[in-house]
């Protein structure tokens, strides 16, 4: 097992631009998270799964933005009408449900210019 | 929601010093952990603490649950040390982690 894969890690858009990251977490997790951080500040929580339902949103999460996990595996995250405020590094976490400790992937750095 | 505060957000040290980071929370957690977050930004595990003590290597960490705060300690600091140390809560019942600002460690050679 490698650990929480993000995918990609670097994303330049043009405003206005939809895109769409990539979360594969530890194999035997079935809880998976997404965070975004921005910079100087700590990761912020944006959306959690268990196995395939998404059972909280944060305030954050504006209808921009919308977050799928198809069969309780690899989980998506999409950003439509990119803003510039959207910049920001999201990362993808992944636990079990019998201990909660947390394992983050390495981010996807997204850039809107 | 629960708060976090962590201090100093700021810390200078010389190689070989000691320090010691606070982590202080506003509510009951089942979930505790320190994590370093390297310079290219990925956050690596710690420790995982939601009370009593674990030493690893050089660092070691106390979550006192009843008092509400984590300290962090770190030994004979060395400048691969330096980054942003965050700790992050978890409530019962609660699906979010909860971040603080983090204190972030400069080691001098």
């Amino acid at each position: 097992d490698t650990g929480v894969s993000q995918d990609p890690r670097h994303k330049i858009t043009k405003r206005g631009q939809n895109v769409t990251f990539r979360c594969d977490p530890i194999s035997e997790h079935n809880r998976l998270y997404w965070y975004r951080q921005t910079l100087g500040q700590g990761p912020e929580f944006l959306t959690y799964f268990q196995n395939e339902a998404q059972l909280e949103k944060s305030r954050l999460l504006s209808d921009r933005f919308s977050a799928e996990r198809p069969k309780g595996s690899f989980s998506t995250l999409e950003i439509q009408r990119t803003e510039q405020g959207d910049s920001a590094m999201y990362l993808c976490a992944s636990s079990r449900v019998a201990d909660t400790e947390a394992f983050f992937g390495q981010g996807t750095r997204l850039t809107v210019v | 929601g629960i708060q976090v505060e962590q201090s100093p957000p700021d810390l200078i040290l010389q190689e070989g010093a000691n320090s010691t980071l606070r982590c202080n929370f506003s509510d009951s957690v089942n979930n505790l952990q320190w994590f370093h977050q390297n310079p290219w930004g990925q956050l690596i595990n710690l420790f995982y603490i939601p009370s009593g003590t674990k030493q690893n290597g050089r660092l070691s960490a106390t979550t006192v649950a009843t008092e509400r705060y984590s300290l962090l300690y770190i030994s004979s600091s060395q400048t691969t040390d330096s980054g942003v140390y965050f700790c992050a809560v978890e409530r019962y019942n609660n699906n979010d982690m909860r971040f603080g600002a983090g204190t972030r460690l400069t080691v001098k050679p």
